[in-house]
């Protein structure tokens, strides 16, 4: 089955800096690739996500970067902010698309 | 508004008394799927629906029982609850499965004593 590997599990970063963090998949047939937020007290909530057939995908500073022939995925942020304090989670189905396999998250701080 | 409903927010119980967390959805999605969330272990798959009837097991199904006898609700059950299902537990929908966006519930955080 699907195995989804993410890195790093906790990221502290300036405000102002960027912050990149990565997933790794197994299953080559996979084709939707998001990223969900998590904010504490809340249910994750999808940021961006992108299809096989697109390398890259942004949406203002968020961007989503794909590498199938690698089987990994980068969510980058720039000019990070307090807000963007939370978990994040990568997700990537297995190629029958029939369920959801979420990555293990990642804790991003900003520090002010 | 589109949204995934759980109830309850916080639930305190003792061991052995059975217990429902409901699920409910009005996006008419196929897809419903539940999570327990633990510190450090991310989200972790309880049991999954892919429509009316048809439900399979996650990661961890042992010690709950799920129902699909409506597109819009999935309930979670504890039979018999132990200390070790305590945890923040997530109900989610997708219009259908993991190739499309998951929308989750506010959570629920249930203790069992």
């Amino acid at each position: 089955g699907e195995n989804v590997e993410q890195h790093p599990s906790t990221l502290s970063v300036q405000e102002g800096d960027s912050a990149v963090i990565k997933c790794t998949y197994s299953d080559s047939a996979s084709n939707y690739f998001p990223w969900y937020k998590q904010e504490l007290g809340k249910g994750p909530q999808l940021i961006i996500d992108i299809r096989s057939n697109v390398g890259e995908k942004k949406d203002q500073r968020i961007a989503v970067t794909l590498n199938k022939t690698a089987k990994h995925f980068s969510l980058h942020i720039t000019e990070t902010q307090p807000e963007d304090s939370a978990v994040y989670f990568c997700a990537a189905p297995p190629g029958n698309g029939q369920n959801f396999v979420f990555g293990p998250g990642t804790r991003l701080s900003v520090l002010p | 508004e589109a949204q995934v409903t759980q109830n309850p927010r916080y639930l305190i119980t003792v061991t052995g008394k059975k217990l429902t967390v409901t699920c409910s959805q009005n996006m008419n999605h196929e897809y419903m799927s539940w999570y327990r969330q633990d510190p450090g272990l991310g989200l972790r798959q309880i049991y999954y629906s892919m429509n009316v009837e048809v439900t399979d097991k996650g990661d961890v199904p042992e010690g709950y029982k799920v129902s699909r006898k409506e597109k819009r609700n999935f309930p979670l059950i504890l039979e018999s609850p132990s200390p070790n299902q305590t945890s923040l537990y997530f109900c989610a929908s997708s219009l259908r499965g993991g190739g499309t966006e998951a929308f989750f519930g506010q959570g629920t955080r249930l203790t069992v004593v």
